[in-house]
């Protein structure tokens, strides 16, 4: 069965102390790991997508990557409208989407 | 516009009525799914379509229907609404590599 963790489940960081979240996943036959947005009330605003170990992809502050069995999404210097909830997912071949339960961020200013 | 429309944005109401939860999309994907949001279990599927004569279960269907109109629409029926039905409603539809969501429903049954 197809699987996926965030960590942590909530983050406090000062405006400008970058940091990472992670995404540990099991699924058979990886076609793609997938970053989202969600604000709150609102529905997931899809950031990146990733199919192979070892890509990578930046947005602005910031920056996915991909292994084998986890994703980390890297933020430098956030700005408080960087707060949000992050979703990471995946999908096998021929199968749907499997959300993990997201990790709150949250950047004091 | 919106990419995907959700009506009702929200939604109270009692046990045992039946509700509709309408989407309507504008990217022209044939995939569209139903999900459901709790705090601290994610999204999870509830029925999806691969395309209008396509409809399958996800992993939490009982309790709910839905039908596909057509290629834009597919709505979301609780017959009998219980009070653990009560979360946010997501409908969603996809290309072969980004899925875009709507607003959401908040539904609360009481």
């Amino acid at each position: 069965e197809d699987q996926v963790t965030q960590s942590p489940e909530a983050l406090r960081l000062q405006e400008g102390e970058s940091s990472s979240l992670n995404c540990s996943y099991t699924v058979s036959g990886l076609r793609g790991l997938f970053w989202y947005r969600q604000d709150p009330g609102k529905g997931p605003e899809f950031l990146f997508t990733l199919y192979s170990a070892g890509e990578e992809k930046e947005k602005e502050r910031l920056k996915a990557t991909l292994t084998k069995k986890e994703s980390f999404l890297h933020i430098t210097a956030p700005k408080p409208e960087d707060s949000a909830t992050y979703l990471c997912a995946v999908q096998a071949y021929g199968q749907n989407f499997v959300f993990g339960p997201g990790t709150r961020l949250s950047v004091l200013p | 516009d919106a990419d995907v429309t959700q009506t009702p944005r929200n939604r109270i109401t009692k046990t045992g009525k039946r509700i509709m939860l309408e989407c309507s999309q504008t990217k022209g994907h044939d995939r569209m799914y139903w999900y459901r949001q709790d705090p601290g279990l994610g999204l999870r599927l509830i029925y999806y379509s691969f395309d209008v004569k396509d409809i399958n279960k996800g992993e939490i269907s009982d309790g709910y229907s839905v039908s596909r109109q057509a290629q834009a629409k597919f709505s979301l029926s609780l017959e009998s609404a219980i009070p653990n039905q009560t979360a946010l409603y997501f409908c969603a539809t996809s290309s072969a590599t980004e899925a875009f969501f709507g607003q959401g429903t908040r539904l609360t049954v009481v």
